[in-house]
This record gives C-alpha cells, structure tokens and sequence, in this order.
C-alpha cells in the first residue's frame, strides 16, 4: 500500500520569503513521486516529478523538490514567492507495478501575503 | 498537447436521478481515472481503467460506477444520486511512467 501525508493544510508567506510545503511519503516499493498545483477555479497542473533519477528535481517556476529515502520526505521548495504561487498545492505517490496508480495528498492551501 | 476534455462544467441534479458523467481524451491513453475532490480530503479515486471493457475499484466506489466503450471515453455514473455525492469530478488519463493529464473537472451540486 502506498500513502501520502502533507503536513500543512495551510501555509502562509510573505512575498519575497521562501516557500516550504512538507510532504511524507510511505509506500512497500520504490515511489514515483509528484508535485501538482491547482490555482483557483483551474485544473491540475504538473509542478514536477521525481522518478529515481537525480534526488533533487527541478520544476517549473522556480519550484524544486528533494526526495530524501531515509526521511521518507519530499518536500516543496522556492526561493522566493510569488504573489501568482497562491494555489493549492498535492502531494502525489505512484507505484509502478504493473500500470500506475497516483495516490494524493489531502492538499497544502498557500497564500501569499502582499 | 494531451487534452482531457469533461463535457460539463457545471451541473444541478436532484436527489434519485441516474447522472452521466462523460470523460474524452484524444492522445489514444490506456489509463483513465475518475477522481473527486474535496476541501480537506484532495482526491480520491473513484474508478479506474487501464484498457476497454475493463474498469477496476478505486478506494469509494461506493454509489458509482463506469462504462468504456471505447478506448477514449471513459463514462462515470451515479446511479442514483445523493447530496452527499457533491463534488468536484475530476477525469484524467494517462500513458504508464508519465504521468497524469487532467481535464478541467465538473462541479456537481445534487439537490
């Protein structure tokens, strides 16, 4: 069985601070893992995705993200906010076994405050 | 581009009614997936398929079920609808290893 927990139901920045949005993982083989925004009254778009190459991925919009195995994590990071980062945030685990199943997260709401 | 197109974006049914809920893609994906989603919960998979004629339990497939005809539509249905089936719906498809497109989602208020 595979699960995912982000740890935040709601994060609040301010402009110009960094952006950290946790994300625990479990899962009995090896994960996929991804990080998908959803901005007010608009569809799902993929932020990025680790899939055991490289342990630190790079996304769009200045998005990163760093899968740990030993902390069993992969948490979201930016530098900097941006007003326009103000969205919904899912965590997403995938096994690959057979075809694939994405499991999310419960979602982290970010604001960003002017 | 992938597109995942959900025929309505908007829809009112009353308490009892057979809802259709219609999902094409046009990028010839084995994967398709039925989701809903809800404030403090995210997404929950209803159904899913990974080929035609085949269609497999997600985790609360209670009150719903799936038809595939076709490789490129992928239909969820409510038989007999409740209010506690307002949702957002949200359809996706996907190739394996890469990832899932989304459509825009259908908002579901049953009355």
């Amino acid at each position: 069985a595979q699960s995912v927990t982000q740890l935040d139901s709601h994060v609040s920045v301010s402009e110009g601070t960094p952006v950290l949005l946790r994300c625990n993982y479990s899962s009995s083989y090896s994960p996929s893992l991804f990080w998908y925004v959803q901005h007010p009254n608009k569809g799902l778009q993929l932020l990025l995705k680790y899939t055991s190459a490289a342990t630190l991925v790079k996304g769009i919009n200045g998005f990163e993200a760093e899968f740990k195995k030993s902390e069993t994590s992969f948490h979201l990071t930016k530098p900097s906010a941006h007003m326009s980062d103000a969205a919904e945030y899912y965590c997403v685990v995938s096994v690959i076994f057979g075809n694939e199943k994405l499991t999310f997260g419960t979602g982290t709401r970010l604001t960003i405050i002017p | 581009d992938v597109k995942v197109t959900q025929s309505s974006r908007y829809l009112v049914k009353r308490t009892g009614e057979k809802v259709f809920l219609e999902c094409v893609q046009d990028m010839d994906h084995e994967n398709m997936f039925w989701y809903r989603q809800d404030p403090g919960l995210g997404l929950r998979l209803i159904y899913f398929s990974y080929d035609v004629k085949m269609k497999e339990k997600g985790d609360i497939p209670e009150g719903y079920s799936v038809s595939r005809e076709k490789k490129e539509r992928f239909s969820l249905i409510l038989e007999s609808a409740s209010t506690n089936q307002t949702s957002m719906y949200l359809c996706a498809s996907s190739l394996q290893v890469h990832g899932y497109t989304f459509g825009s989602g259908t908002r579901l208020t049953v009355v």
